[in-house]
């Protein structure tokens, strides 16, 4: 059972480009969740997602992010006309369905730099 | 106050010591908490949960303190391999959606 999937490992855009990063699930798990982690900083919530809707975006900037979890295919966290702030690790972890407080795993981070 | 609190350390031990971190929440009706630990800003993984008064697994030991809001961790026994950021955290909203504390800087020494 492979653990929650993230690709591409490191990514490089330069300024004004598009970054899209995508995150496939665990096995069985129909939430996900992408947080962003700015250098020095903690781990801070961007949006959660199930299959084909958007739970909760609160913590996504108001503008050039978006997110995505297709029926089909893994969820994608698009980041248009990059600046470098936005250089961070952006993780995605996933649960399990149910109302519960369950137990989220995360996948291995994609490091986003801009230059 | 902060949704969730941690100190941030760091914490320098020897080897062999007993060294315990706090973290506080602000939202009472919290069932569930979790301990992550962090390593050189990889993946956080998951350490230990809380569901109710505490849990304990080896060297590690988490209580939670309801009245008080805050959990620990208690490590036993340091290693060296457990020399790492430590991160609290609380769902907050729906889902699993967590807030997660800042975390506290462990350096376990020879």
């Amino acid at each position: 059972n492979a653990g929650v999937m993230q690709n591409p490992r490191h990514l490089v855009r330069r300024r004004g480009q598009e970054a899209r990063l995508r995150c496939s699930p665990m096995k069985g798990h129909s939430h996900v969740y992408w947080y962003r982690q700015l250098p020095e900083e903690g781990l801070k919530f961007m949006v959660y997602l199930q299959k084909e809707n958007i739970i909760d975006e609160s913590g996504m900037p108001k503008e050039r992010f978006s997110a995505e979890f297709p029926k089909e295919g893994p969820s994608i966290l698009r980041i248009q006309q990059v600046v470098r702030g936005d250089s961070a690790a952006y993780f995605c972890a996933s649960s399990p369905p149910g109302q519960g407080e369950d137990e989220a795993f995360f996948g291995q981070g994609t490091r986003l730099t801009v230059v | 106050r902060k949704e969730v609190e941690q100190d941030p350390g760091p914490f320098n031990v020897p080897e062999g010591a007993t060294v315990a971190f706090n973290c506080t929440y602000s939202n009472s009706a919290s069932q569930s908490f979790f301990w992550y630990r962090q390593d050189c800003r990889k993946e956080p993984k998951l350490l230990m949960s809380v569901y109710s008064s505490g849990n304990e697994d080896g060297r590690f030991t988490a209580q939670l303190n309801r009245a008080s809001q805050y959990i620990s961790l208690l490590i036993r026994d340091s290693k060296l391999s457990d020399s790492a950021t430590y991160l609290c955290a609380v769902p907050t909203g729906g889902g699993n959606k967590l807030t997660f504390g800042t975390g506290t800087q462990l350096k376990v020494e020879l």
